[in-house]
């Protein structure tokens, strides 16, 4: 079974400046989609960023980027020039390939990370 | 697109009664999935849809619990005999179905059994 792991709880960072979020994953899967997604308080679920396991070159959005390490299977986020409205939890999930044996697209989510940017 | 509906967005009743979620998919999406999301941990996946086909439970779907979506539209959640320990944030998405399954979330609804 696959498992996600966010060992941060909770991280703090100012207005302007860098912070990453960590996320380590288990798998025997080669063929994987990885996610990070932003809970605002109290608003849906919004999708920031997402890789896929074949491809090598890290993913980015905006200043949204992640580190993709698939030997140590980890998978971090940074966020680059912290807004205000970056404060949010933010979940790392894992989804099997949806064309392969077995998969029924469901998302593996660890247990969030809560980002506080600071003013 | 007008994004993923839930309603109601939150929900008290009392222990031992029945309930029900509605939740409204972006249109043309074939793909449905309902989580869980208990305070302090991530979603966790209950059942998914495709078109009106129910084809996956998890094993934390209970007898009490059951999930339609006729005609591949909407799709209910129902929770009978509820108890406290099903109060939670249920959250419904929805997806295309290609290949690297993007999932479109509702707000939730928030269910509290006092």
């Amino acid at each position: 079974a696959q498992t996600v792991t966010q060992s941060q709880p909770e991280m703090s960072v100012q207005e302007a400046e860098t912070v990453t979020l960590s996320c380590t994953y288990d798998t025997s899967e080669n063929n994987y989609y990885l996610f990070w997604y932003k809970q605002p308080p109290s608003r849906q679920m919004i999708l920031v960023i997402r890789q896929e396991a074949y491809k090598q070159q890290n993913a980015t959005e905006n200043r949204f980027s992640v580190n993709f390490q698939k030997a140590a299977k980890s998978f971090s986020l940074k966020i680059s020039d912290s807004q205000l409205g970056d404060t949010a939890m933010y979940f790392c999930a894992f989804m099997k390939h949806l064309y392969l044996g077995g998969s029924q697209g469901n998302l593996i989510f660890g247990k969030g990370t809560k980002l506080s940017v600071k003013p | 697109d007008t994004g993923v509906s839930q309603n109601p967005r939150h929900k008290i009743t009392k222990r031992g009664q029945n309930v029900t979620f509605r939740c409204d998919p972006i249109s043309e999406h074939n793909r449905l999935y309902w989580y869980r999301q208990t305070l302090g941990q991530g979603p966790e996946f209950l059942t998914y849809f495709q078109n009106e086909a129910q084809l996956e439970k998890s094993r934390l779907l209970s007898d009490r619990f059951s999930a339609e979506r006729p005609k591949g539209s909407f799709s209910t959640l129902e929770i009978q005999r509820t108890e406290q320990g099903d109060s939670a944030m249920y959250l419904c998405a929805s997806s295309r179905g290609e290949a690297k399954n993007i999932q479109y979330f509702g707000a939730g609804t928030r269910l509290s059994v006092l």
